[in-house]
């Protein structure tokens, strides 16, 4: 069984401070990571994914996580944020290597990025 | 360029009543998974279908059930509504390889069940 944890329910930043968002996960497998971004009342839009290769990975929007594997973080992060960035965060996992329509994604409870003046 | 399409966006039910939600894939995508996201809750898997077969099965209410056509839409079909149902029902479709497929969401079903 795999769970995600994402420990802060909300994180406030000034504009154009750094941003980071914490992500832990639990896995007996190795797994493939994901973070993605919800606007009000819209849909899960994907920001990055880390599936093999380069721990560090960029993704849209400037922002980049790292994977760590001995610490099993993933933690998102950007040098500045925008005003646009308030939004709320999920950070998700899947079974490494499973086909067959069986790469189902347990989510953590999600961190509201809220961005002040 | 083309994303998943689910209807309706808003749906009002009322208790014991039955609803029927639709998604629409990506052209060419073989995969549909449907999630619940309850208020302020973080979105949680139901079930998932490969090529018209369920592939894997969440925490789904018996009440509620699911199918791919031929085409590749998904119907999520719930019964005997109750107002735990009401919540945001997201689809998304994948083309399945060896793992790691990005999963595309839909904008969701809003369900309120009165």
């Amino acid at each position: 069984a795999q769970s995600v944890t994402q420990l802060d329910s909300q994180v406030p930043v000034f504009e154009e401070a750094p941003v980071e968002l914490r992500c832990n996960y639990s896995s007996s497998v190795s797994v493939y990571l994901f973070w993605y971004v919800q606007y009000p009342n819209q849909g899960l839009q994907l920001l990055l994914k880390y599936l093999s290769g380069s721990t560090l990975v960029k993704g849209i929007n400037g922002f980049e996580a790292e994977f760590k594997k001995s610490e099993t973080s993933f933690h998102l992060t950007k040098p500045s944020a925008d005003m646009s960035d308030a939004a709320e965060y999920f950070c998700a996992v899947s079974d490494r290597g499973v086909t067959g329509g069986g790469n189902k994604l347990t989510f953590g409870t999600g961190t509201q990025l809220k961005v002040e003046l | 360029a083309a994303g998943v399409i689910q209807s309706p966006r808003h749906l009002i039910k009322e208790k014991r009543e039955t609803a029927t939600l639709k998604c629409y894939p990506i052209p060419r995508h073989d995969t549909v998974y449907w999630y619940q996201q309850g208020p302020g809750q973080d979105p949680q898997f139901l079930i998932s279908f490969y090529e018209k077969m369920q592939s894997d099965k969440g925490s789904i209410p018996d009440r509620f059930s699911a199918q791919q056509f031929s085409d590749y839409h998904s119907e999520l079909n719930m019964s005997s509504l109750e107002l735990g149902d009401s919540a945001l029902y997201f689809c998304a479709s994948s083309l399945d390889r060896q793992g790691g497929n990005e999963q595309f969401f839909g904008p969701g079903t809003r369900l309120t069940v009165l």
